[in-house]
């Protein structure tokens, strides 16, 4: 199965770091690991991506396991506004993105 | 900078109806384009996918079609709604394989009455 497995919520406070789990045993050499947040009502927004090595960008960090059968997002000062469902995606061939169930972050002011 | 356009963002249709939902990039070329649909609670699901005009890769056998008329232009299609197809439909874009992040539109919410 292509799909990623992701606890279905998790909450965090205001301020603290906040650590997204994602499981994608099944992950091939090429397929990359993307993470995107979404919304009610929007569509969902990137957020980061990577392939084996740890991702740095002004929004979150990637890291990803060394067998490349899980990664972490990782948010490092959590704030009212990234509460949102976060979504784990591998890739698959080419062109394809495969969206798991997503994780619901509840962030406590 | 890139855009993408969806409309509309609501419709409710009757049983039975056709449909097309018109999805638009602007600021970039040959795109590859998809269509999700996601059901309320749920993650998305890929219906549709495109690396170029007039070329449809459809990921889940349903009540629905798509089509690429132009470059930057993907729509998607029915005959005859069915209640089933109700759902939150998003249209996306990214710049090449893999390695590049899509870039999502606001949404159809349709609802089947």
């Amino acid at each position: 199965d292509a799909k990623t497995t992701q606890p279905n919520s998790m909450e965090s406070n205001e301020e603290e770091p906040v650590h997204l789990p994602c499981n994608h045993s099944t992950i091939s050499g090429t397929d990359y690991i993307h993470w995107y947040r979404q919304l009610p009502s929007q569509g969902p927004e990137y957020v980061i991506h990577g392939l084996t090595s740890n991702v740095n960008n002004r929004m979150a960090s990637l890291a990803i396991a060394e067998d490349r059968k899980s990664s972490t997002l990782i948010l490092h000062r959590a704030t009212l506004r990234d509460a949102a469902v976060y979504y784990c995606i591998r890739t698959s061939g080419t062109y394809k993105y495969i969206f798991g169930t997503g994780t619901r972050l509840k962030v406590l002011a | 900078s890139q855009t993408i356009h969806q409309w509309p963002a609501t419709l409710v249709q009757p049983v039975g109806s056709p449909l097309s939902l018109e999805c638009t990039v602007e600021g970039t070329s040959n795109p590859n384009l998809y269509w999700y649909r996601q059901a309320a609670g749920r993650g998305l699901q890929l219906l549709f996918y495109s690396v170029g005009i007039g070329q449809i890769s459809s990921e889940v056998p349903q009540n629905l079609s798509a089509s690429r008329p132009q470059d930057r232009q993907f729509i998607l299609s029915s005959k005859k709604l069915l209640l089933s197809d109700s759902g939150f439909y998003l249209c996306a874009w990214s710049g090449g394989g893999r390695n590049q992040p899509q870039h999502f539109g606001d949404g159809t919410r349709l609802s089947i009455l």
